[in-house]
């Protein structure tokens, strides 16, 4: 991939605890997008975020999803409570500039949640 | 609404052959971007080829190119020489400049290289 690093690779959580995802953007990259997989589908966006604001979260569900990006550190996704159908392969993308349309976004490999 | 439609689950191509896969979309927006990424059985996305609204050439990169036609709205990627290692879940997504925070993907078709 391009340099886009998520962790942990595979997630695995019990019904009801809180699952965070990191994610840290190429170097030189200030924007950071997450997406969701569900099973044989394409991904869907949840989020947009920059150092410190949140631009988009319109993909986002109204509940027990956050996510965040501060000054320091990797971009994190927060799963709280999870369910079973919280189980997908969430994906992060970064890109340098503001979102332009013919920038590919660069994935992650993604982190592979499992709800038991 | 369906921005990304993607009418083939599932292709089979013979090694070696050229294979093309359907891409249409939707959008009124005169300026975006559309792409090709690749996602192999390990699961990473992988970035294959961009093509602008207003190129006026069809964008090639090595075996992949894309069969641009913007009237019809369709923006279907071409793999030629087809090999083992192609075998993937193939995505097309698009971007727009009025809503340009996101990519929409399509629901992907699954490429199967035959030896």
């Amino acid at each position: 991939n391009a340099g886009v690093m998520q962790n942990p690779r595979h997630l695995v959580r019990r019904r009801g605890q809180e699952a965070r995802l990191r994610c840290s953007p190429m170097k030189g990259h200030s924007h950071v997008y997450w997406y969701r997989q569900l099973p044989e589908e394409g991904l869907k966006f949840m989020v947009y975020l920059q150092k410190e604001n949140i631009i988009d979260e319109s993909g986002m569900p109204k509940e027990r999803f956050s996510a965040e990006f501060p000054k320091e550190g990797p971009s994190i996704l927060r799963i709280q409570q999870v369910v079973r159908g919280d189980s997908a392969a969430y994906f992060c993308a970064s890109s340098p500039q503001g979102a332009t349309v013919n920038q590919p976004q660069h994935f992650g490999d993604g982190t592979r949640l499992s709800i038991l | 609404a369906q921005k990304i439609t993607q009418t083939q689950p599932g292709m089979f191509v013979q090694e070696k052959e050229a294979v093309t896969l359907d891409c249409t979309y939707d959008t009124s927006d005169p300026s975006y971007g559309l792409f090709w990424y690749k996602q192999p059985s390990s699961g990473e996305m992988i970035f294959l080829i961009y093509q602008g609204s207003y190129d006026q050439q069809n964008a090639t990169e090595g075996r992949y190119s894309l069969n641009f036609q913007k009237a019809r709205k369709s923006a279907n990627l071409v793999i030629s020489a087809s090999q083992l290692g192609d075998s993937a879940m193939y995505f097309c997504a698009m971007r727009e400049t009025f809503n340009n925070n996101d990519m929409r993907f399509g629901a992907g078709t699954r490429l199967t290289v035959k030896p």
